[in-house]
């Protein structure tokens, strides 16, 4: 799997927008962009993932790069529950392949919402 | 729906003694399944994923073994655990998108 660069740490006012930006300058043709999140003590929680097309769901928008080689989180109005370490991730999706389907963590990015 | 099931939600084992985590899933069939250890103040780290009934592949040497005896179990094993065994123990599955996780095994080694 392509491997992403993260900034460690964020701060967010809470009720405005978090952004957290990804690398992923490698990232292959048939790779998906995901993002996870882990909020303290608990397993990490699926957000939102994208190959080429800018997608939302009711937790986030994801903004990919034409060339695909970074992309950007958008908490449009983010609260404290928000606060977490986020994960971007690629990876082939859809494979048949036993190996493909792990999923492999960096380091992630500390997003903190302060009141 | 699926839903994953880890029990238990903590543990404190001492150094010498077995171990056994358990992970069953519902709503699924034939899911890929994980165990991922983070130790304090660490990243996530996948110990042993599986395809299928008895098939195990695991990522890294360590002190741990995994089985998979049913095709929504998967359990997390050790025989005389260490120290370093300690950490957050999360078991999760993927259909053919994104993955689930469970609440995860706290595990403090004495």
């Amino acid at each position: 799997d392509a491997k992403t660069t993260q900034p460690t740490s964020m701060d967010c006012a809470e009720g405005r927008a978090a952004n957290l930006p990804c690398n992923h300058s490698t990232i292959s043709g048939n790779e998906y962009v995901y993002w996870y999140r882990q909020i303290h003590s608990q397993g990490p929680q699926y957000i939102i993932h994208g190959l080429k097309n800018n997608e939302t769901n009711e937790m986030a928008s994801l903004i990919i790069t034409e060339d695909r080689k970074s992309s950007t989180l958008i908490l449009p109005h983010a609260t404290l529950r928000d606060t977490a370490v986020y994960y971007c991730i690629v990876r082939v999706a859809n494979s048949q392949e036993g190996s493909n389907y792990k999923l492999t963590f960096g380091k992630g990015t500390l997003l903190t919402v302060n009141p | 729906s699926q839903t994953i099931h880890q029990w238990p939600a903590t543990l404190v084992q001492p150094v010498g003694s077995p171990l056994s985590l358990e992970c069953t899933v519902e709503g699924t069939s034939n899911p890929n399944l994980y165990w991922y250890r983070q130790a304090a103040g660490r990243g996530l780290q996948l110990l042993f994923y599986s395809v299928g009934i008895g098939q195990i592949s695991s990522e890294v040497p360590q002190n741990l073994s995994a089985s998979r005896p049913q095709d929504r179990q998967f359990i997390l094993s050790s025989k005389k655990l260490l120290l370093s065994d300690s950490g957050f123990y999360l078991c999760a599955w993927s259909g053919h998108s994104s993955y689930t996780f469970g609440s995860g095994t706290r595990l403090t080694v004495v």
